[in-house]
């Protein structure tokens, strides 16, 4: 079983629609949660990060995270064709950090 | 620019030769990390670094991987007898607490 799984897609929307990403996870020790959007032949870009339960906001995201179920979500309200991209999930209890393999989402004008 | 850069952004290389990569971490920085992706996959963590101390190695990391930060800056990756399953991006990422910013990657090829 992976550390992390996270429903690949493609997803795609119109422009304007809620997007709402997941990945699950096994480790209960997992302590801080990540979401990271990645444009095509560049590097992950760090988006928002959050430590234990609960719920974070930044602008149009939020990221949840519910431990007892072992399940983060990234919502993206009004979306943009600017946000067609990758966005991967990644966790740590520490020193090593496990990625999902990413969910890939196209906004269509 | 004082994110995270890495050199060369490309690489060709042949079967058995060995490479080098570099990563410069932003300056204050003290965690350095390197990390394999593959396409339709996230990055998978190679090892990590905190000031010149490699404090974690994957288990799945080949004994020809090899990664130093000798004076808790910079960083080198080294592949030795490259094989075509090295073929990847390699990425380096740097952090303070753990939200890590990564550079563009070195892209690997091995023919």
């Amino acid at each position: 079983q992976k550390e992390v799984e996270q429903d690949p897609g493609p997803l795609s929307v119109p422009e304007g629609a809620i997007v709402s990403l997941n990945c699950t996870y096994s480790n209960s020790a997992f302590q801080y949660f990540m979401w990271y959007r990645q444009y095509s032949r560049k590097g992950p870009e760090l988006l928002m990060y959050t430590y234990s339960s609960g719920n974070k906001e930044d602008g149009r995201f939020t990221a949840q995270v519910d431990k007892s179920s072992k399940y983060i979500s990234l919502f993206i309200r009004d979306s943009q064709p600017s946000d067609s991209a990758t966005y991967l999930c990644a966790m740590t209890t520490g020193n090593q950090f496990y990625f999902g393999t990413g969910t890939s989402l196209t906004v269509i004008p | 620019d004082t994110g995270v850069s890495q050199d060369p952004r490309h690489k060709i290389t042949k079967r058995g030769q060995n490479v080098t990569f570099r990563c410069d971490p932003i300056s204050e920085h003290n965690r350095l990390y390197w990390y394999r992706q593959t396409l339709g996959q996230g990055p998978e963590f190679l090892t990590y670094f905190q000031n010149e101390a490699q404090l974690e190695k994957s288990r799945l990391l080949s004994d020809r991987f090899s990664a130093e930060r000798p004076k808790g800056s910079f960083s080198t990756l080294e592949i030795q007898r490259t094989e075509q399953g090295d073929s990847a991006m390699y990425l380096c990422a740097s952090s303070v607490g753990y939200e890590q910013y990564f550079g563009p990657g070195t892209r690997l090829t091995v023919t």
